[in-house]
C-alpha cells in the first residue's frame, strides 16, 4: 500500500506468482487513475489506466481494479517475471491538467 | 522515433549556482510538465505548460523557473533560491490539456555540492 516517508513499501513475490499492489487515493472527485512502472534511473512507463466509470480493466498480464466506495486502486500482475521488478506508482487526476502521484511500491521478484 | 529527450542524464553543480535542465520533445505535444522525485517519494509537480508562451506553477514551484518559447522545448532552471535542489527531475508531455496520455523522459539527476 501507499505510505508517506523515506522508505518505500516493498512487495516480494516469487517468480511465477501473482502480484497485487495497492494504492489508496484521497480525492473522491478524481475521475482518472493510472499505474506507472519505474525502473532505477529511468522515467515512469505507462502500464494501464482506468476511468472512474469503470471498476475493472485488463491489459496484457495486468489488471487494474477500482473501488470508489473505499477509494482504493489495485494493480494485479499475473505470472510475475524478474523483469517486473521495479517501483510502481499509482496516480490520480481530477482534471486532465495534472496528475497527483502516490509514493510508490517497490516490487521485488525472487527466483 | 518520437519521444522526450532530457539532458544531461547526470548534472553536478556547486551550491549557489543556477542550473538549467533541458527537455525536448518531437511528439507535437502541446502540454509539458516538470516533476521532481526524491528518494522514497512520489513525483511532485513543479511547473507545467499547456501551450507555447504560457505556463503555470505546480505544487512546488518555489526556487524554479521555466520558459516555453517553442512547442518542442520546456527548459527548467533550478535557481540558487531552491533550498534543497538535489533530486531526480522528470519531464513529461501529453497531446493536449484535456488528454491523459503522459509520456515521460528518462530524467536528469541533479546533485548540488
Amino acid at each position: 500500500g501507499e505510505s508517506v516517508g523515506l522508505h518505500l513499501p516493498t512487495l516480494s513475490v516469487q517468480e511465477g506468482d501473482n502480484s497485487i499492489i495497492n494504492c489508496a487515493y484521497s480525492n473522491s472527485a478524481s475521475d482518472y487513475f493510472i499505474w506507472y512502472k519505474q525502473e532505477s534511473g529511468k522515467g515512469p512507463q505507462f502500464i494501464i489506466d482506468i476511468r472512474s466509470n469503470m471498476d475493472k480493466r485488463q491489459g496484457q498480464r495486468v489488471t487494474v481494479l477500482l473501488n470508489k466506495t473505499v477509494k482504493h486502486l489495485s494493480l494485479q500482475i499475473a505470472a510475475t517475471q524478474p523483469g517486473d521488478s521495479a517501483v510502481y506508482f499509482c496516480a490520480e487526476s481530477r482534471t486532465a491538467s495534472k496528475l497527483t502521484f502516490g509514493t510508490g511500491t517497490r516490487l521485488q521478484v525472487t527466483l | 522515433d518520437g519521444g522526450i529527450t532530457q539532458s544531461p542524464k547526470y548534472l553536478f553543480r556547486k551550491e549557489g549556482q543556477n542550473v538549467t535542465l533541458s527537455c525536448e520533445q518531437n511528439l507535437n505535444h502541446d502540454a509539458m510538465y516538470w516533476y521532481r522525485q526524491d528518494p522514497g517519494q512520489g513525483l511532485r509537480l513543479i511547473y507545467y505548460s499547456q501551450i507555447v508562451n504560457d505556463f503555470q506553477k505546480g505544487d512546488i514551484a518555489e526556487g524554479y523557473s521555466v520558459s516555453r518559447e517553442k512547442k518542442e522545448s520546456f527548459p527548467l532552471t533550478v535557481t540558487s533560491a531552491q533550498k534543497n535542489p538535489t533530486a531526480f527531475y522528470l519531464c513529461a508531455s501529453k497531446p493536449g490539456i484535456i488528454d491523459y496520455g503522459y509520456t515521460f523522459g528518462s530524467g536528469t539527476r541533479l546533485t548540488v555540492v
